[in-house]
């Protein structure tokens, strides 16, 4: 099974500031990688998939990079809305089919 | 408005069974493949079963592969998964999914329900 590790654990920044995550796979999944966001008592939301391309809706503020191993999700300049928990998950290996990161929780610095 | 609702869920003793439902609105919900992810308490997401657009092919993980079916009706716009020989380890808020892809699978999710909690205790 994948491992998808998600670092920082917890990342404290202010508004108007750029925020990085990232998300490590134990092994390739090409660029088979998305990201949502979720929001307490909220279901979670597709912000990217493909690794880079933004779901429908999604403000252009949110970028993701990244291949094989290594995925950067950027939110080029927080707005409040934005504080929530970031989750990747690599849709590339069996079994399972997908796996997720445990979580990266955007709080306000 | 597009969305996705939950029930079902609640307290059952060890061993016993229960039956999620997913209302979907706002799409046609015949033309996608839907899945079940579920979030243990303070853990991460975890995929459960899909089930493709006619309801014709499932999976399931293997956590619960002989325990869980889905299943769905597409005159009622509803998703369902039937959930036997309960555990303590089953114990999460269950989430319905759609996948956007119409023909195959793409193991992503577009669209999420806000999720129904199954507690499994005596």
């Amino acid at each position: 099974e994948i491992v998808m590790t998600q670092s920082p654990a917890t990342l404290s920044v202010s508004p108007g500031e750029r925020a990085t995550l990232s998300c490590r796979a134990s092994q390739s999944v090409s660029s088979n990688l998305a990201w949502y966001q979720q929001k307490p008592g909220q279901a979670p939301r597709l912000l990217i998939y493909g690794a880079s391309t933004r779901a429908t809706g999604i403000p252009a503020r949110f970028s993701g990079s990244g291949s094989g191993t290594e995925f950067t999700l950027t939110i080029s300049s927080l707005q409040s809305e934005d504080f929530a928990v970031y989750y990747c998950q690599q849709y590339n290996n069996w079994p399972p089919p997908c796996t997720f990161g445990q979580g990266t929780k955007l709080e306000i610095k | 408005e597009v969305q996705l609702v939950e029930s079902g869920g609640g307290l059952v003793q060890p061993g016993g069974s229960l039956r999620l439902s997913c209302a979907a609105s706002g799409f046609t919900f015949s033309s996608y493949w839907m899945h079940w992810v579920r979030q243990a308490p303070g853990k991460g997401l975890v995929w459960v079963s899909r089930i493709n657009s006619d309801g014709s092919s499932t999976s399931y993980a293997d956590s619960v592969k002989g325990r869980f079916t889905i299943s769905r009706d597409n005159a009622k716009n509803t998703l369902y998964l039937q959930m036997n020989s309960l555990r303590a380890e089953d114990t999460a808020v269950y989430y319905c999914a759609r996948d956007p892809g119409t023909t195959v699978t793409t193991w992503y999710f577009d669209l999420w329900g806000r999720g129904t909690l199954v507690t499994v205790s005596s």
